[in-house]
């Protein structure tokens, strides 16, 4: 199974709060999580990844929560501004894929000033 | 990380018409993959282009309607063939990062068939 589920599929949050995005996954062979955030009229950037062999990674403000044995991962967004109103996309990857990158199906944020 | 230009930015395009969209990176990638983000959608993958092989199609995409070129290590074109209103999409390009993982992707290009 290749499939990545993504919820929610929006999400409204207060200036200042933790936006809260999660990710599943089937596949036991991935080996590589990012989140992308994507602008309207832009490509998705890449905002920050884990591996599995780690439970948490942090970069400033952004977090992913990795849970091995649930096969699950999760974006939290501490102290949210408007400007991180945008899509996210959780993805999986397994080099044996192919190389292919495989999507969640985003989440449409907005932060309310 | 690479830098991907991608032409055009958007096109406004009659049915039954081809579109050939362009990727230029600034570095020598190997992989360079192309996907599709219909309006409000995910990202779906169309094909994988090689230089110097025939690019691999996923499932439900076909070389005859998405033909792809890839002359060199930093170049690569997309063909959008006998456009309908379904072919209306944002395509993008995307190369691997280092070591394989922190794919880029381009601005995409913008396609709307009437």
């Amino acid at each position: 199974q290749q499939q990545v589920k993504q919820s929610p599929q929006s999400l409204i949050v207060q200036k200042g709060g933790i936006s809260i995005i999660n990710c599943a996954y089937e596949n036991t062979a991935f080996d590589y999580f990012p989140w992308y955030q994507q602008f309207p009229g832009k490509g998705p950037a890449l905002l920050i990844a884990i591996r599995p062999d780690v439970s948490e990674k942090k970069e400033g403000r952004f977090t992913i929560s990795f849970n091995k044995s649930a096969k699950q991962f999760s974006l939290h967004i501490m102290d949210s501004q408007p400007g991180d109103s945008a899509t996210y996309f959780c993805a999986a990857f397994n080099m044996e894929y192919g190389n292919k990158l495989v999507f969640g199906a985003g989440t449409i944020l907005r932060v309310k000033s | 990380s690479a830098v991907i230009s991608q032409k055009p930015s958007r096109d406004i395009c009659q049915r039954g018409t081809s579109l050939t969209i362009q990727c230029q990176v600034d570095s020598q990638v190997t992989m360079m993959f192309w996907y599709r983000q219909q309006p409000g959608q995910s990202l779906t993958l169309i094909a994988t282009a090689n230089q110097g092989s025939e690019a691999t199609y996923e499932s439900g995409f076909v070389i005859d309607k998405f033909p792809i070129s890839r002359p060199n290590l930093t170049f690569s074109t997309l063909t959008v063939s006998n456009m309908s209103p379904e072919d209306s999409s944002i395509y993008l390009c995307s190369v691997e990062g280092d070591r394989g993982y922190g794919y880029t992707f381009g601005s995409g290009t913008r396609l709307t068939v009437v």
